[in-house]
């Protein structure tokens, strides 16, 4: 069964700092890999995903993530936040057949003035 | 979010009543989803359709709990006998073609339901 780790529930940072906020997985089979943001009061939207290629994945909103196979881990960074990213940020893993998500249980980024 | 319309937005109801919460995808995709958001967790999947019939409802937690969609569009997620554990955010979502989680999800803004 396939598992997603969030270890940070809350990740506190000023404006403009650079951040990251960690995911890992656990799975038998290859993986898909996404990162999902929630602003308050809306549906989760999605910042970017890894199907395969290159580990680099580059995103919406300046965010981009690496897929680490070794360590079985997808980490999300953005070099430099605004007030505007706080929010919530869930990791999800699927499968190459599959049509479910399975989600970690979220990081909140709270960016600070 | 744009593209999938739930209502209500917001219900409270007593423990123990019966509940609706409509899904409506708006465009036409034929695979939709169905996902509860308890406080301080992730989404967890709930039921999945492809066209008109639940293709997967093994997330459903128990009998209480049913969802329709009978003409393949908007769906309705149906709580008898409400309990306060129940109470949650309840998101739909649909994807694209092949309803594969590869494609993307478009979720809704969920209803939150809060059992008194």
């Amino acid at each position: 069964a396939q598992s997603v780790t969030q270890l940070d529930s809350q990740v506190p940072v000023f404006e403009e700092a650079p951040v990251e906020l960690r995911c890992n997985y656990s799975s038998s089979v290859s993986v898909y890999l996404f990162w999902y943001v929630q602003y308050p009061n809306q549906g989760l939207q999605l910042l970017l995903k890894y199907l395969s290629g290159s580990t680099l994945v580059k995103g919406i909103n300046g965010f981009e993530a690496e897929f680490n196979k070794s360590q079985t881990s997808f980490h999300l960074r953005k070099p430099s936040v605004h007030i505007s990213d706080t929010a919530e940020y869930f990791c999800a893993v699927s499968d190459p057949s599959s049509y479910k998500l399975i989600f970690g249980s979220g990081t909140r980024l709270l960016v600070r003035p | 979010g744009a593209g999938v319309s739930q209502t209500p937005s917001n219900k409270v109801t007593e423990k123990g009543k019966y509940v609706e919460l409509r899904c409506d995808p708006i465009s036409g995709h034929t695979a939709l989803y169905w996902y509860r958001q308890s406080l301080g967790q992730g989404p967890e999947f709930l039921i999945y359709f492809q066209g008109t019939g639940a293709a997967d409802d093994s997330g459903l937690p128990n009998d209480r709990f049913f969802a329709v969609r009978p003409e393949g569009s908007v769906s309705t997620l149906k709580i008898q006998r409400t309990e306060r554990g129940d109470s949650a955010v309840y998101l739909c979502a649909r994807s694209g073609v092949g309803g594969l989680a590869i494609y993307g999800y478009t979720f809704g803004s969920g209803t939150r339901l809060t059992v008194v």
